[in-house]
């Protein structure tokens, strides 16, 4: 598998605290990605990173943003968390955008479940 | 926006029998991707498909790419207990907002009877 490094692995918080998730690579990568994953929904992106610094927003980008100081974090930050961010969270990573051939490798997951 | 819709949502099959999983985009597709997710796992990359009417093979999964690029399947002949767990389909629109962005099907979740 690659080498991502999602924690923590599971945390369970109170609405309205903010709560930061990791992910690391040592693969180099240069794309990294956030998706939340819901029963009934499949995989929904929330922001992914092209780059240090380099950010954009993906489908359910309301409610969480996302920092990139180094090549291999990549940080998904809720400000203030609500129930409806109840799910569980991948992070993933891949070589290039283009169509060549570049898939996404996942991290294992972030179980969240706010109350 | 770009829709990815997958059918069947699940899928019971006796071991042994086939299985097909069909993936269907609202728009054209530069490519599709299929990942397979086991119960407790993570999504897992198994093919992609680039070029119109593309056919690849792994064993017993053929995965095809419609004439139009905007449809996919997955086959599995004679299923096994190991080919438990949910295959997604994601497809990567052509171009315009969003051409970075890989959108996923909701999965089709498969059983296997021993």
């Amino acid at each position: 598998d690659a080498g991502i490094t999602q924690s923590p692995r599971h945390k369970v918080t109170e609405t309205g605290t903010p709560v930061t998730l990791r992910c690391h690579q040592t693969e180099n990568h240069r794309y990294m990605y956030w998706y939340r994953q819901d029963p009934g929904h499949g995989l929904r992106l929330i922001h992914y990173s092209y780059g240090v610094k380099d950010t954009d927003k993906g489908e359910v980008s309301d409610g969480y943003s996302v920092s990139r100081s180094k090549t291999e974090d990549f940080l998904l930050t809720l400000e203030s968390a609500t129930s409806s961010q109840t799910s569980v969270y991948f992070c993933a990573i891949s070589l290039d955008r283009s169509f060549s051939n570049q898939p996404q490798h996942f991290g294992d997951g972030t179980r969240l479940s706010i109350l | 926006g770009q829709q990815v819709m997958q059918i069947p949502q699940y899928q019971h099959v006796q071991e042994g029998e086939d299985f097909t999983t069909y993936c269907n985009s609202s728009t054209t597709l530069s490519n599709i991707q299929w990942y397979k997710q086991r119960p407790g796992g993570h999504p897992v990359f198994l093919i992609q498909l680039v070029k119109s009417g593309e056919v690849k093979k792994q064993k017993r999964l053929t995965f095809q790419f419609g004439e139009a690029k905007k449809n996919s399947s997955l086959h599995i002949t004679a299923t096994q207990t190991t080919d438990v767990g949910t295959y997604f389909c994601a497809g990567l629109p052509y171009s315009g907002a969003g051409s970075y962005q890989l959108t996923f099907g909701k999965g089709t979740k498969l059983s296997v009877i021993p």
